[in-house]
């Protein structure tokens, strides 16, 4: 399989819950990252996984979370959902943390 | 604090024009730079890239320059088509950027009229 697939597309969640977004890598990609894009801004660093550990973390409070797993696929976590979370989340894998390819992202709305 | 900026939201360019689009940066451990096209609905594309040893790099239409004492790089693309029509977005990563994380200025939407 090729290319960066995430899931869901879109999800409306409420401010308080907790939310899931998945994101499956090609194979052999050992590094992902997440990305969090405001409406009119560029995408924004909140973490990287490399061969299953975090590996850097952005400006991001630690209900941001997430985790990789040995299949390239991996997921992003967040705890107790305010309005401001309301973004596209944008994940990225690469090898070696070298070259990376995005997915179409999935837009979260938090009302 | 922003390390990237992209000065200009939009640029709108007349077919086989040339689009000119700027991007500015203040970490200067900053070593490598990319561009980064972005439809609707799509996740952002990689164009092209420089490293800090060039001054330019060139692939097709798009050629990318760096001016490093400036901390400023471009993105030429000639002739413009209308399918170029989409958002830029400049990125920058860096010894100190952890895991090679990439640092995005805001954008700029690119209109190419036929």
């Amino acid at each position: 399989e090729t290319g960066v697939t995430q899931s869901p597309t879109h999800l409306i969640k409420t401010r308080g819950q907790q939310v899931t977004l998945r994101c499956s890598s090609q194979s052999g990609h050992n590094t992902v990252s997440w990305y969090q894009q405001a409406l009119g801004q560029g995408p924004q660093f909140i973490f990287q996984y490399y061969r299953e550990e975090e590996n850097g973390r952005g400006n991001f409070p630690p209900r941001f979370s997430g985790l990789q797993f040995p299949n390239y696929s991996s997921e992003l976590n967040v705890n107790a959902l305010e309005l401001d979370d309301s973004a596209l989340y944008l994940c990225a894998s690469s090898i070696d943390r070298v070259g990376y390819t995005f997915g179409s992202g999935t837009r979260l709305t938090v009302v | 604090d922003q390390q990237v900026k992209q000065n200009s939201p939009s640029l709108s360019v007349q077919e086989g024009r040339i689009s000119i689009l700027n991007c500015d940066y203040t970490n200067s451990m900053f070593d490598y730079f990319l561009w980064y096209k972005k439809y609707p609905a799509e996740g952002p594309t990689f164009l092209i890239s420089i490293s800090s040893i060039k001054d330019k790099n060139e692939d097709g239409r798009f050629t990318v320059f760096l001016n490093k004492s400036a901390k400023h790089l471009s993105l030429h693309i000639v002739p413009s088509q209308p399918g170029d029509s989409a958002v830029y977005f400049c990125a920058a990563s860096g010894m100190g950027n952890a895991g090679n994380m990439l640092t995005f200025g805001g954008g700029t939407r690119l209109m190419v009229k036929p």
